[in-house]
């Protein structure tokens, strides 16, 4: 069965950093791309990075280049995304996904 | 980016009842490789999203076949045959030919 945990959420102030992980199981993790997506209270869905099987190839929106960092360790089966200089408007839950397979979410507020 | 307009914002129906959700893109949906990225997703009430479809009209493993897809280039359709409970939540689509990857603003399906 495929599982996708995320940890690392929490209440952080503006322009702090945090960093996120998602730890998956129950298939080949080094073969499949990854994804971090965000949702906003009460609101759509936004993506926020998606990393390649190696690492090698990283993508980003606007919204959010420059300030977050997505990677991965093959041989821990985790994805990572480090979020730095964090503002208000980066509130949301997180969710790690690969293909159909989504994770529970983790929130992160961002407020002082 | 690629503007995904979805269609209605909300429906309600009947249990039985069969429905669908359009979803049109500001661009041509088309890849490179000839594919066409448009994925269709489920958020049950208090839950992860979950992806039903992926590439027009392909269903993800386990997804009833009262769901279906159809569509090409920038017009794409979802359709729920004989709507049960388990159905009702926010569908949105999902583009992920061209980046950054972009999502319709969904359609809540609700109970009449």
């Amino acid at each position: 069965e495929v599982q996708l945990v995320e940890t690392g959420g929490g209440l952080v102030q503006p322009g702090r950093s945090l960093k996120l992980s998602c730890v998956a199981s129950g298939f080949t993790f080094s073969s499949y791309w990854m994804y971090w997506i965000r949702q906003a209270p009460g609101k759509g869905l936004e993506w926020v990075s998606s990393i390649n099987t190696d690492g090698g190839s990283t993508y980003y929106p606007d919204s959010v280049k420059g300030r977050f960092t997505i990677s991965r360790d093959n041989a821990e089966n985790t994805v990572y995304l480090q979020m730095n200089s964090l503002r208000s408007e980066d509130t949301a839950t997180y969710y790690c996904a690969k293909d159909e397979h989504w994770g529970q979410g983790v929130m992160v507020t961002v407020s002082s | 980016d690629v503007v995904m307009t979805q269609t209605p914002p909300s429906l309600s129906v009947a249990i039985g009842q069969s429905v669908s959700i359009s979803c049109k893109s500001s661009q041509s949906l088309v890849a490179s490789d000839k594919n066409t990225y448009l994925n269709w997703l489920l958020q049950s009430p208090g839950r992860s999203p979950k992806r039903l479809i992926y590439q027009v009209s392909k269903l993800d493993s386990g997804v009833p076949d009262r769901f279906s897809g159809s569509g090409s280039e920038k017009d794409f359709t979802l359709k729920i045959s004989r709507v049960e409970a388990e159905d009702l939540g926010v569908y949105y689509c999902l583009q992920g030919t061209h980046l950054p990857y972009t999502f319709g603003a969904g359609t809540k399906l609700e109970l009449k």
